[in-house]
């Protein structure tokens, strides 16, 4: 089984619905992020987390949100998704400030 | 967070030895340099990180002069595998602002036989 799992792989939705997008670890990290991808460009951090009760906003937070459930568990929600977030999403987690990041298998999302 | 500025491209051989360059000129003290590996629609994965001079893994060697102003991630003997974008990441140490990981638009590197 992988460390980190995301759920759902892919998804498809209309614009203006509610998306949730999961991510469990099993490796014990402290930080948890969320990236989003676009097709040929590099990852833009979306929100990470510090800790359960630390939640601090990326580069692109705006449309997004996310909810630390415990430590091993950390959503991202689009509230009304828009065709714009047409994107790969990456979990990812961390331990300490010089651990190096893993990452999840991704989850493909499409607004239409 | 120190910014860092990297080849959009390159290109080399099998069996070449290959070296991306990464500058950072406003490393902070505290700073580490890591890098990262990423195959298309896949995750990014660790190669190496160090803090100067330099330092040698399994994969990769990474070269740190002592201004830190700059970092080159070597490959060695590369192989058609090797093809893949290659990220050069500045971060510090201590406190939340550390876990603050940026990734910039990182070096594509094709491989040719």
């Amino acid at each position: 089984d992988a460390d980190v799992t995301q759920t759902p792989r892919n998804r498809i939705t209309k614009t203006g619905k509610r998306i949730m997008l999961e991510c469990s670890q099993t490796k014990g990290h402290d930080r948890m992020y969320w990236y989003r991808q676009d097709p040929g460009l590099g990852l833009q951090l979306i929100y990470y987390s510090f800790d359960v009760k630390d939640i601090n906003k990326g580069e692109i937070s705006d449309g997004y949100s996310v909810s630390r459930q415990a430590q091993a568990k950390f959503s991202l929600s689009l509230e009304s998704a828009i065709p714009n977030q047409t994107a790969l999403y990456f979990c990812a987690t961390k331990q300490g400030d010089t651990g190096e990041l893993f990452f999840g298998e991704g989850s493909r999302l499409t607004v239409l | 967070l120190a910014k860092t500025t990297q080849p959009i491209s390159m290109d080399s051989y099998e069996g070449q030895e290959v070296n991306i360059t990464c500058s950072h000129n406003n490393i902070a003290t505290n700073d580490y340099i890591t890098w990262y590996q990423q195959f298309p629609s896949q995750g990014p994965r660790f190669i190496i990180q160090g803090y100067k001079t330099k330092v040698t893994n399994e994969v990769a060697s990474l070269f740190i002069p002592a201004d830190r102003k700059s970092s080159t991630l070597s490959l060695p003997r590369v192989s058609l595998s090797d093809t893949a974008v290659y990220y050069c990441l500045v971060g510090g140490v201590g406190g939340s602002s550390a876990s603050k990981i940026i990734f910039g638009s990182g070096t594509r590197l094709s491989i040719r036989p």
